[in-house]
């Protein structure tokens, strides 16, 4: 596509629910990260991937936080037993590769646990 | 830890005028730089990137590196009320190293 996606745009969900966030990155890019980013805070790295592989998850807040991707296309952000300091806007962007290449953001999901 | 500080704002500034933003970072290994502009509600896009030291010009954007002082700028010449946003710098550390580090961005406000 032209651009990186991300589905859905908003979710409310309650308390304790599960959700599962979607990106599809640019095609051709290796590289791809989640990201998120609370009210007026900046932007807290949470998992990147290097094909379907994710060398480094240690920025996921718990293990109610997982992540997987098949090859290098779609990447899916499972949030289990979601709580309110879940809320925030959950980023995913893409790069050619993983090392000084600039990165592209997609849209955003806006994730509201009430 | 490492760390990319910048000052939040707001900066304000009129119409016309040069805004200036500035940018540190705390690891000296870092080889690339990027500035991002986010509107409020959207999601963050590039305005420039820059890999080594001195000037880059793009428009009316000039970014600035300093590695020796570990500062990055970004200059926004003429500024317009439309280049009021929260821009964010970033650092990559280069071969081999995947992680960006984000700053919390500096809102700047244009007055018309």
């Amino acid at each position: 596509g032209a651009g990186v996606s991300q589905s859905p745009s908003n979710k409310v969900t309650e308390k304790g629910k599960d959700v599962e966030l979607r990106c599809d990155p640019i095609s051709g890019h290796t590289a791809l990260y989640w990201y998120r980013q609370r009210l007026g805070q900046g932007l807290e790295f949470l998992i990147y991937f290097q094909g379907n592989s994710a060398p480094d998850k240690s920025g996921l807040p718990s293990d109610r936080f997982s992540a997987e991707r098949t090859g290098e296309s779609v990447s899916t952000l499972t949030i289990q037993r979601t709580q309110q300091e879940d809320s925030a806007v959950y980023l995913c962007a893409s790069s050619r590769r993983t090392s000084g290449d600039t990165q592209y953001f997609g849209p955003g999901t806006r994730l509201t646990v009430l | 830890q490492k760390e990319v500080e910048q000052n939040s704002g707001p900066l304000s500034v009129p119409e016309g005028a040069i805004a200036s933003l500035n940018c540190t970072y705390s690891d000296r290994g870092s080889q690339s730089f990027f500035w991002y502009r986010q509107y409020s509600g959207k999601s963050p896009e590039l305005i420039m990137f820059i890999y080594s030291n001195g000037d880059k010009e793009d428009g009316r954007f000039t970014a600035q590196l300093n590695k020796a002082s570990q500062y990055v700028s970004l200059l926004i010449r003429d500024s317009q009320p439309s280049d009021s946003a929260t821009y964010l710098c970033a650092v990559n550390g280069g071969s081999g190293t995947y992680k960006y580090i984000f700053g919390t961005g500096t809102r700047l406000k244009v007055l018309a």
